[in-house]
């Protein structure tokens, strides 16, 4: 089974609007750590979020925030205020310290804004 | 903090070549990953690091591939030989190790591109 599933391809936003892009994980291990990455065009991949399994607020940084699902095994990322910026592929992936410090990537979302 | 180093950036080869890849993890991380990134497999882990033992070599595609990290602050990848299905884009990330937030911080990535 796929540890992380990312289930859109591609998505569009209107500049200014607010996007979800959905992730759902697998996992038995109660210890894991949920992240979201951007990787623009350029190719970097630049870390966005964080979300610890025990946390029991959702995580926010700015305008990025994590729908946490714990029962439905979904991390979510919410961008709120699109930006033309915004432009790029989003990973979602997972990291399980009590098996080695692995960490699972999904397959990405490409997000376009429209201006 | 100079953040993860790759070296080279670009490398240009022909089939039958062999390919060594560089990566200078951050200081003081004790868990270095190798990714591949294609447009039609996406963002595969190859091999990790713990401590500068490999603990999962699974993704490593055949024997041509091999990687070692002979301290804690260097590790290759070498091909040997090259195909031209080996052109991507290589990742090299390093993590602290424990729970908590320790994300993955990536390299710029060395885009390969064999003849």
């Amino acid at each position: 089974a796929q540890k992380i599933t990312q289930t859109q391809p591609g998505m569009f936003v209107q500049e200014k609007e607010a996007v979800t892009l959905d992730c759902t994980y697998d996992t038995s291990d109660p210890s894991y750590g949920l992240f979201w990455y951007k990787q623009p065009s350029s190719g970097e991949m630049i870390f966005l979020i964080y979300q610890g399994s025990y946390d029991q607020q959702n995580a926010t940084e700015g305008r990025y925030s994590l729908n946490f699902q714990k029962a439905r095994k979904s991390a979510n990322l919410v961008i709120s205020a699109s930006q033309l910026g915004d432009s790029a592929m989003y990973f979602c992936a997972m990291r399980e310290p009590n098996t080695g410090n692995q960490f699972y990537f999904g397959t990405g979302t490409s997000l376009t804004v429209i201006p | 903090d100079a953040g993860v180093i790759q070296s080279p950036r670009h490398e240009v080869t022909e089939m039958g070549q062999e390919v060594t890849l560089r990566c200078k993890p951050i200081s003081g991380h004790n868990s270095l990953f190798w990714y591949r990134q294609t447009m039609m497999r996406g963002l595969e882990l190859l091999i990790y690091f713990n401590n500068n033992v490999p603990i999962d070599d699974s993704g490593m595609p055949e024997d041509r591939f091999s990687a070692k990290m002979p301290n804690a602050s260097f590790s290759t990848l070498k091909i040997q030989p090259s195909e031209p299905r080996d052109s991507a884009v290589y990742f090299c990330a390093s993590s602290s190790g424990g729970s908590g937030s320790y994300e993955q911080f990536f390299g710029p990535g060395t885009r390969l591109t064999v003849l």
